[in-house]
């Protein structure tokens, strides 16, 4: 119950194209849904946070899509650019929680 | 204001070997995780600190340990090296206790230990 499972596990878009990240949990306890953006060597950074009281956030080119029925979220990143190549993570926690449950990454690749 | 800082950034050590990792928190955070992230998986809960004292562990033996000092500084103990703790280690720092759950983590760049 205590899982994030995150697809595909890597991705190819097109520069310009819409890259889309799929994640599904099982604990209905969750309640704030992070993405994270992780460069080579470097540590995850916030890209983007969801609560379930809407169904969608955007922040620029980034948004996140949230279905509570179906305990599912995801992220689109619009007109993706070379520079959105990275690792993303999804993650989730419930309030009150010390820790984020992560799912296991998407290597995104963006070809110029 | 400074980021979260890590050191060592690479170190190799034996089986059975003891590893301490250290971790500076962002001005200002008074809370601190360690975190483990092996290769193509996402970060894994180790514990938390807040207040110098253990507050949440994840699945992880009792050969992991930690402290966190006065000024929120933390580190993160390893004993009995197994070659399965190969990994990168996050530390993460953030205010107030749920951080993850309310607010955002703030990741340092890891440190990267092989065990050979």
């Amino acid at each position: 119950q205590q899982q994030v499972k995150q697809s595909p596990q890597s991705l190819i878009v097109q520069k310009g194209g819409i890259s889309i990240i799929n994640c599904a949990y099982e604990n209905t306890a969750f309640d704030y849904f992070p993405w994270y953006q992780q460069f080579p060597g470097k540590g995850p950074a916030l890209l983007i946070a969801i609560r379930p009281d809407v169904s969608e956030k955007k922040e620029g080119r980034f948004t996140i899509s949230f279905n509570k029925s179906a305990k599912q979220f995801s992220l689109h990143i619009m007109d993706s650019q070379p520079g959105d190549s990275a690792t993303y993570f999804c993650a989730a926690s419930r309030r009150g929680a010390q820790k984020l449950v992560f799912g296991q990454g998407t290597r995104l690749t963006i070809n110029p | 204001e400074t980021g979260v800082t890590q050191s060592p950034t690479h170190l190799i050590k034996t089986r059975g070997q003891q590893v301490t990792l250290r971790c500076s928190s962002q001005s200002g955070h008074n809370t601190v995780s360690w975190y483990q992230q092996a290769l193509g998986q996402g970060p894994q809960f180790i514990f938390q600190y807040y207040r110098e004292e253990e507050n949440g562990r994840g699945n992880f033996p009792p050969r992991f340990s930690g402290l966190q000092f006065p000024n929120y500084s933390s580190e993160l103990n390893v004993n009995a090296l197994e070659l399965d703790d190969s990994a990168l280690y996050l530390c993460a720092s953030s205010l107030g206790l749920a951080g993850g759950a309310t607010g955002e983590l703030f990741f340092g760049e890891g440190s990267r230990l092989t065990v050979l």
